[in-house]
């Protein structure tokens, strides 16, 4: 597609359950960026991967939280063992320029996550 | 650390200017500076972006002065769309890890 595609759009869990957030990126774009944004403060750095390389993990908050992007495209963001501070929206982004990056980030709409 | 100071919000009328400025002492000498909007329920989006003096786009400017310890976004004659947070970004440490502050709610009045 012509931008960065999240799903599901909405995701409401039970405190406890795993869930499992997915990002297409822009076709070919190498950086790949995942933030959590809570009601009304700014997006949250998590983690961050070159190609397939999760180069920055120290943005997740605990061991709960995963992140992969085996073949260096699509990149599935896994939350273990849901609690309700989990709860936010979660954006992905992606970038064309590499490790420096000093280029533009496109978003997506991002993935609404309540945990009951 | 790159660490980027805002105000928290700003009030404006339809078809006034609006310069935003952040602060960014501890700027590395290759960072750029960017700056992006986020509209509620939406992901950021792009404005401009600068290294030094002046760039110009179609929807704002960026002021980036000499000693580039801050920089300000300048929407002209905003409208009542232009209500939204803006955020300005460095880069962290050049690693590739950029760091949203607080924003500035931008709030356009009738």
């Amino acid at each position: 597609g012509a931008g960065v595609s999240q799903s599901p759009r909405y995701k409401v869990a039970k405190r406890g359950q795993d869930v499992a957030l997915r990002c297409d990126p822009i076709s070919g774009h190498v950086s790949l960026f995942w933030y959590q944004q809570a009601l009304g403060q700014g997006p949250e750095f998590l983690t961050y991967f070159q190609n397939e390389a999760q180069l920055d993990k120290s943005g997740l908050p605990s061991d709960r939280f995963f992140a992969e992007r085996p073949e260096g495209s699509v990149s599935t963001l896994k939350i273990q063992r849901t609690q309700q501070e989990d709860s936010a929206v979660y954006l992905c982004a992606s970038s064309s320029l590499g490790h420096k990056n000093t280029g533009e980030l496109f978003f997506g709409e991002g993935s609404r996550l309540t945990v009951l | 650390l790159a660490k980027t100071t805002q105000p928290i919000s700003m009030d404006s009328y339809e078809g006034q200017e609006v310069n935003i400025t952040c602060s960014h002492n501890n700027i590395a000498t290759n960072d750029y500076i960017t700056w992006y909007q986020q509209f509620p329920s939406q992901g950021p989006r792009f404005i401009i972006q600068g290294y030094k003096t002046k760039v110009t786009n179609e929807v704002a400017s960026l002021f980036i002065p000499a000693d580039r310890k801050s920089s300000t976004l300048s929407l002209p004659r905003v409208s009542l769309s232009d209500t939204a947070v803006y955020y300005c970004l460095v880069p962290f440490n050049q690693g590739g890890k950029l760091i949203f502050g607080q924003g500035t709610e931008l709030s356009v009045k009738p």
